[in-house]
């Protein structure tokens, strides 16, 4: 059974920075691409940044670029997300998501998920 | 980026109803759009990819279909389970994007 666990939010001032991480179990970590995905309270999802199997290819939505930057330890199975630079408008539930097809370059789509993890960017 | 524009943005029905969800890409995507729902506190679970196949597991009263640039989710009999919030995906180009979801209420 697929399973994603996500950890490292909490409330932090704006510049701050945070690292999540999503520790995964129950396929070949190393073959999928892993995506994180956010939700802002009470809006919609935002697709944030995504990570190859290999971890050679990431790439990140204009709102975090430069600020955000993804990463995975395959010998761990652990996709992060380092945060720097945070902003009120970063405020969300973060969820880490396997990508749905195998080998894939990055993240397009999620089959499975983390349960989310809250972060909170206020002075 | 590819803009994805969800209709309506919420209904109301009652156990036992048709509902069907429409989902319009800003540009063709071909048949590279998934669906999803979520409910309150949860986290988003995939129901359909390439359009029109269910992953395994989903019920089969929800469908997918549509390629191009309009795509329908379609629950053919409305179970009290399936009020929700549902969005769509398109994973043609990155960055992917999401509509901005459909709220499934009871009537």
């Amino acid at each position: 059974e697929v399973q994603l666990l996500d950890s490292g939010g909490g409330l932090v001032q704006p510049g701050g920075s945070l690292r999540l991480s999503c520790a995964a179990s129950g396929f070949t970590f190393s073959s999928y691409a892993m995506g994180w995905v956010r939700q802002a309270p009470g809006k919609g999802l935002e697709w944030v940044s995504g990570i190859s199997g290999s971890g050679d290819s990431t790439y990140y939505a204009d709102s975090v670029k430069g600020r955000f930057t993804i990463s995975r330890d395959n010998s761990k199975k652990v996709v992060y997300l380092q945060m720097k630079g945070l902003r009120v408008d970063d405020t969300a539930v973060y969820f880490c998501s396997k990508d749905l097809a195998g080998y894939s370059t990055g993240w397009y789509g999620g089959d499975s998920w983390g349960q989310g993890t809250l972060v909170t960017v206020s002075s | 980026d590819i803009q994805m524009t969800q209709s309506p943005s919420s209904l109301s029905a009652s156990v036992g109803d048709r509902v069907t969800i429409t989902c319009r890409a800003s540009l063709t995507i071909a048949s590279y759009l998934n669906w999803y729902q979520q409910k309150p506190g949860r986290a988003p679970k995939l129901l359909v990819f390439a359009a029109s196949t269910l992953l395994n597991g989903v019920p089969s009263r929800f469908s997918g279909s549509g390629s191009g640039t309009d795509f329908t989710l379609t629950i053919s009999s409305l179970q009290p389970e399936d009020f929700a919030t549902y969005y769509c995906q398109q994973s043609y180009s990155t960055p992917p994007t999401f509509g901005q979801g459909t709220k499934v209420e009871i009537k």
